[in-house]
């Protein structure tokens, strides 16, 4: 059974706040590593998809960074605001293919 | 909107009925896939359909039937299920069979076994 942590499992931040969450998954055999964002009622939505170990990514106020040796990775919020409520995924590929194993998301609400 | 739709959006059926959930993808992909959604519990992927074969099947009980008929269409036939299969169930497709191939999604079924 593979692993995929996040935390924490809920975060409350006021508007204009930073914020971070953890994505933890196995340091062996690493493919690549994808967030995604799932507003309610919508349907999850890709962020990033990470592969190299240090890479970073941005897009917009939303930015991610990998490290595969001790296998975790980050997703940082600038400056949240309401808009950006909602449950963040991180999904891992066990193998080559393309099965994906979710962790269980951290859900941001961020208050006016 | 993510190129892919679902249908219906809401279900409600008994332990004794056959009903089928339809998912469609308008983005010329080549992979295709069914997950579930329980309360509280990850995301979990029940089939994964690639250039229309299937090549994972997570463990899923029998009364839960795939059927991908081409590369835009994917179904679940469901038949004598349980109230704990009472989830969202979610389709999504992706372009490649690759672990960097991001997946598209679709809004899901929320379905209610009574």
């Amino acid at each position: 059974i593979l692993n995929v942590e996040q935390s924490p499992q809920s975060l409350h931040v006021q508007e204009g706040d930073s914020t971070n969450f953890t994505c933890s998954f196995p340091s062996s055999n690493f493919y690549a590593l994808h967030w995604y964002r799932w507003e309610t009622a919508k349907s999850p939505e890709a962020l990033f998809v990470m592969t190299l170990n240090g890479d970073e990514k941005k897009k917009g106020r939303i930015s991610a960074t990998l490290n595969t040796k001790e296998g975790y990775s980050y997703l940082y919020i600038k400056g949240s605001q309401p808009e950006d409520s909602a449950t963040y995924l991180c999904a891992f590929p066990p193998n080559a293919g393309n099965m994906l194993t979710f962790g269980g998301g951290t859900r941001l609400m961020v208050k006016p | 909107e993510t190129g892919v739709t679902q249908t219906p959006r809401h279900l409600v059926m008994g332990m004794t009925n056959k009903k089928s959930l339809k998912c469609e993808q308008h983005l010329g992909h080549n992979a295709m896939y069914w997950y579930k959604q329980s309360a509280k519990k990850p995301l979990e992927l029940m089939f994964v359909y690639s250039l229309e074969e299937r090549v994972e099947n997570n463990s899923v009980p029998s009364r839960f039937s795939p059927e991908c008929p081409n590369s835009s269409h994917l179904f679940l036939h469901l038949h004598t299920l349980q109230p704990e299969d009472s989830a969202l169930y979610l389709c999504a497709s992706s372009h490649g069979q690759g672990p960097t191939s991001e997946q598209f999604f679709g809004p899901g079924t929320r379905l209610t076994v009574l």
